[in-house]
């Protein structure tokens, strides 16, 4: 079946501009999470919806970063005016039950935003 | 806060050869462990977790809490093993389980 879903993979943006990164989950997954990947780091936590609620959102550096899946699907990261140090790969995954049962997440592909 | 620690960035082994990653970490709670892996231009993928104390494509890892390490281990490399290898801690930080992932090892078998 298919997999977690990203676009678009890669995005080149100008400083000072908004960007909008699509995540569509595992269909019937409960669980959907966004990563921040630096270069040479591993993932860092951004943000995590339980269906349509947004029940963590302590990982999102700054108010410029704004998340949502609103239908309990299809997810949407955006980041307004954009900066240098936004640059990175940003991974969404998805697992199949909630948050006391959440075990094995399935990653997407990412997209690498570069800012200019 | 939990913390993930590979210490280790690069790792070249021999075909054939033993092969160890190194993970520890630091959590107050009872962790959950996983090691994901990322072959060349593919994506994440869970190889193993702690609790189902599996062995996946030869790999083991075993939890020592009292030395707080999750090592990755293998008897003998093989060429495929080539990738990098993230060790992650799942535990909940406000109303969610996060995964705290290291910094990962780029493991490199040599022919």
């Amino acid at each position: 079946g298919a997999g977690v879903s990203q676009s678009p993979r890669y995005k080149v943006a100008k400083r000072g501009q908004d960007v909008a990164l699509r995540c569509d989950p595992i269909s019937g997954h409960v669980s959907l999470f966004w990563y921040q990947q630096a270069l040479g780091q591993g993932p860092e936590f951004l943000t995590y919806f339980q269906n349509e609620a947004q029940l963590d959102k302590s990982g999102l550096p700054s108010d410029r970063f704004f998340a949502e899946r609103p239908e309990g699907s299809v997810s949407t990261l955006k980041i307004q005016r954009t900066q240098q140090e936004d640059s990175a790969v940003y991974l969404c995954a998805s697992s199949l039950r909630g948050v006391a049962g959440s075990l094995e997440q399935y990653f997407g592909p990412g997209t690498r935003l570069t800012v200019t | 806060a939990q913390r993930v620690t590979q210490p280790e960035k690069l790792l070249s082994v021999f075909k054939g050869a033993p092969v160890e990653l190194k993970c520890n970490y630091s959590y107050s709670g009872s962790p959950e462990l996983f090691w994901y892996v990322q072959y060349s231009r593919q994506r994440l993928q869970l190889l193993l977790r702690h609790i189902s104390r599996e062995s996946i494509k030869g790999f083991t890892a075993d939890l020592n809490k009292g030395e707080t390490s999750f090592h990755l281990k293998k008897p003998f490399a093989q060429e495929e093993d080539s990738a990098m290898y993230y060790c992650a801690l799942s535990a909940f930080s406000g109303s969610a389980r996060q995964l705290t992932f290291g910094s990962g090892t780029q493991l490199t078998v040599l022919p």
